[in-house]
This record gives C-alpha cells, sequence and structure tokens, in this order.
C-alpha cells in the first residue's frame, strides 16, 4: 500500500513570493505522483502529474514539482505566486501496476496568498 | 457538458429521511468512484465500481448504498444519516485497464449537512 504525508497544513505567503509546498510519500512499489487543487467549493482538479521521464514536471500556470525517488518527495514550488492560488493543496500516489486509478491523498495544504 | 456532473450541489437533509446523490461522467470511462471529504481529514474512498462492478467497499456504513447502472452513472443513495456523515461527496471516474497510470477526474461535489 501507499501513503501520503503533507508536512504543512497551512501556508501563508505574500503575493510574488516563492511558495513550497511539501509532500513525501512512501510505498513498496514504484509509483505515479500527483498535485491536484481545490478551490473554494469546487471539487478537486489536476495541477500536474509526473509518470515516466523527466523528474521534473510542470504546470500551466507556472507551478512546478520534481519526483525525488531517493528523498520520496515530490514537493510543489512556484516562483511567485498570486493571489488566484489561494486554495488547498492535495499530493496523491498511486501505485504502478495497478489496474484500477487507485489514489492515496495527503491531507491537504491550504495555501493563503495575501496582498 | 462537462467531465463529471454532480447533482445536487448541496442537500441538506434530517437523520430520517432518504436522498440520493447523482454522478454523471461523460468521457468514456469505466470506472467510477465516491470519496467523503471530511473538514482535517484526508480524502477517504468509500466506494469503487469498475465496469459497473463494485470492486471496492472500504468498510463503509450500510445507510450509504452506491448503485452504478451503467459506466456512465453513479448513485450514492442515502438513509438514516448521522450528524457526523456531514461531508462533501466527490464523485471522480478514470479509464481503467492496463496501462492504467492513476488520474482521476473529478466531479465538483454535493455537500451534505445531516440535521
Amino acid at each position: 500500500a501507499q501513503s501520503v504525508t503533507q508536512l504543512d497544513s497551512q501556508v501563508p505567503v505574500f503575493e510574488e513570493a516563492p511558495v513550497e509546498l511539501r509532500c513525501n510519500y512512501s510505498s513498496s512499489v514504484s509509483v505515479y505522483l500527483f498535485w491536484y487543487v481545490q478551490y473554494p467549493n469546487q471539487g478537486l482538479q489536476l495541477l500536474l502529474k509526473y509518470l515516466s521521464g523527466s523528474t521534473l514536471v510542470e504546470s500551466i500556470n507556472g507551478f512546478e514539482a520534481e519526483f525525488n525517488k531517493s528523498q520520496t518527495s515530490f514537493h510543489l514550488r512556484k516562483p511567485s505566486v498570486h493571489i488566484s492560488d489561494t486554495a488547498e493543496y492535495f499530493c496523491a500516489v498511486s501505485g504502478r501496476g495497478s489496474t484500477l486509478g487507485r489514489l492515496y491523498f495527503g491531507r491537504g495544504t491550504q495555501l493563503t496568498v495575501w496582498p | 457538458e462537462t467531465g463529471v456532473t454532480q447533482t445536487p450541489r448541496h442537500l441538506v437533509m434530517g437523520m430520517t429521511n432518504k436522498k440520493s446523490l447523482k454522478c454523471e461522467q461523460h468521457l468514456g470511462h469505466n470506472a467510477m468512484y465516491w470519496y467523503k471529504q471530511s473538514a482535517k481529514k484526508p480524502l477517504e474512498l468509500m466506494f469503487v465500481y469498475s465496469l459497473e462492478e463494485r470492486v471496492e467497499n472500504n468498510s463503509v456504513p450500510s445507510r450509504f448504498s452506491p448503485e452504478c447502472p451503467n459506466s456512465s452513472h453513479l448513485f450514492l443513495h442515502l438513509h438514516t444519516l448521522q450528524p457526523e456523515d456531514s461531508a462533501l461527496y466527490l464523485c471522480a471516474s478514470s479509464q481503467g485497464g492496463s496501462p492504467n497510470t492513476g488520474e482521476l477526474f473529478f466531479g465538483e461535489g454535493s455537500r451534505l449537512t445531516v440535521l
């Protein structure tokens, strides 16, 4: 089985500051990794994913995450945040080889961007 | 049509009521899921349906009864709920089979309040 730990439940930052949201996972098998974002009163939307290949993956709105196998981490970063980035962010892991999308989620990190 | 649609978006019910949540996906996927999202807790996977067969039931109380009449529709029938069942219920779908990346597509959720 897999599990995910998001070390920070809340991250407040000022607009245009850099941010890092931390995610560590544990798994006995190779994994796929995801970051989902949830805006208020909405469902979860996929932000970015690591399936294979380059360990650095990027989203269309400036976020990036790096898969670090030795540290079992998949931290999410953005060099300059906007107020519109305020949302809850969930890290998730899925074991390779499964024929079904069984995702294990972390508890989430609330990112609040202040003007 | 958006990918995964949930109705109603908000539901208030008494403990003796019977109600149902509906989910419809327009993505051609063959697997559907119900998740429960409560404050300060990780997302809890409740049920998984693959090709209209229930393949996972994570110790969910019998007052929650899922139904999957076809690969596009998923229901969650609610009966004699408790106040602690108040939560956001999220439906998701995925393309099962091999290879499977584990990526889920979520609806916007149904916010349930039990009085």
